[in-house]
């Protein structure tokens, strides 16, 4: 059973317009979401996480939403930049200890 | 900081061959993760540390694959014998305590690309 799944592993985005990342869930006891960003022969790193409370959460460019009723998450970046270009893991984490990924997204920004 | 520093960077082995993977966790982190990224699994949690104890370890694929932490500021991933099948990047992550676990980030090392032949 995968508990996160992110269903596009790609998106094509152009300079300047909106990136809209989606992310759903199954596992109704993650206590906070996470994203994060992904450069070739790096790490992961830590990009927004939004609380299970919320529904949303904004952090410069970076927005992240949460609808809990359909169990659903999205990351929009505003504007977008080449720099972007990356791949960004959606992840859901409990209190009990663990953090589970989705498979990623890669995302391209044209310049 | 410098940082999750993971060694070897890249690891070429032939079948049957013992593979050991080495992580340091960021100085006073309390928690700490192995992770695998292949293409067709995506990033999956091995185990993970708390305090340099295994506390999960349900994500480990089989029994020839083991993990210790011996103290704060190390820990190993080995697998005997290797497999071509866990060909696969892997990542060490490390992650501080805080009251509230969830919302804390994970710090990554730069992983660790296997190929086992």
């Amino acid at each position: 059973d995968q508990q996160v799944k992110q269903n596009s592993p790609s998106l094509s985005v152009q300079e300047g317009r909106i990136s809209i990342l989606n992310c759903d869930y199954t596992n109704s006891m993650f206590d906070y979401f996470l994203w994060y960003k992904k450069y070739p022969a790096e790490g992961p790193t830590f990009l927004i996480s939004i609380s299970s409370i919320k529904d949303k959460n904004e952090d410069g460019r970076f927005t992240v939403f949460l609808n809990k009723s359909a169990k659903h998450l999205s990351l929009h970046i505003v504007p977008s930049q080449p720099g972007d270009s990356a791949v960004y893991f959606c992840a859901g984490s409990t209190n009990a200890g663990k953090s589970t990924f989705g498979d990623g997204t890669t995302l391209t920004v044209k310049p | 900081d410098a940082g999750v520093i993971q060694s070897p960077r890249h690891e070429v082995t032939e079948m049957g061959q013992e593979v050991t993977l080495r992580c340091k966790p960021i100085s006073g982190h309390d928690y700490l993760f192995w992770y695998r990224q292949t293409m067709m699994r995506g990033l999956e949690l091995l185990i993970y540390f708390n305090n340099n104890v295994p506390i999960d370890d349900s994500g480990m694929p089989e029994d020839r694959f083991s993990a210790k932490m011996p103290n704060a500021s190390f820990s190993t991933l080995k697998i005997q014998p290797s497999e071509p099948r866990d060909s696969a990047v892997y990542f060490c992550a490390s992650s501080p305590t805080t009251g509230a676990w969830a919302e804390e980030t994970q710090y990554f090392g730069p992983g660790t690309r296997l190929l086992v032949l």
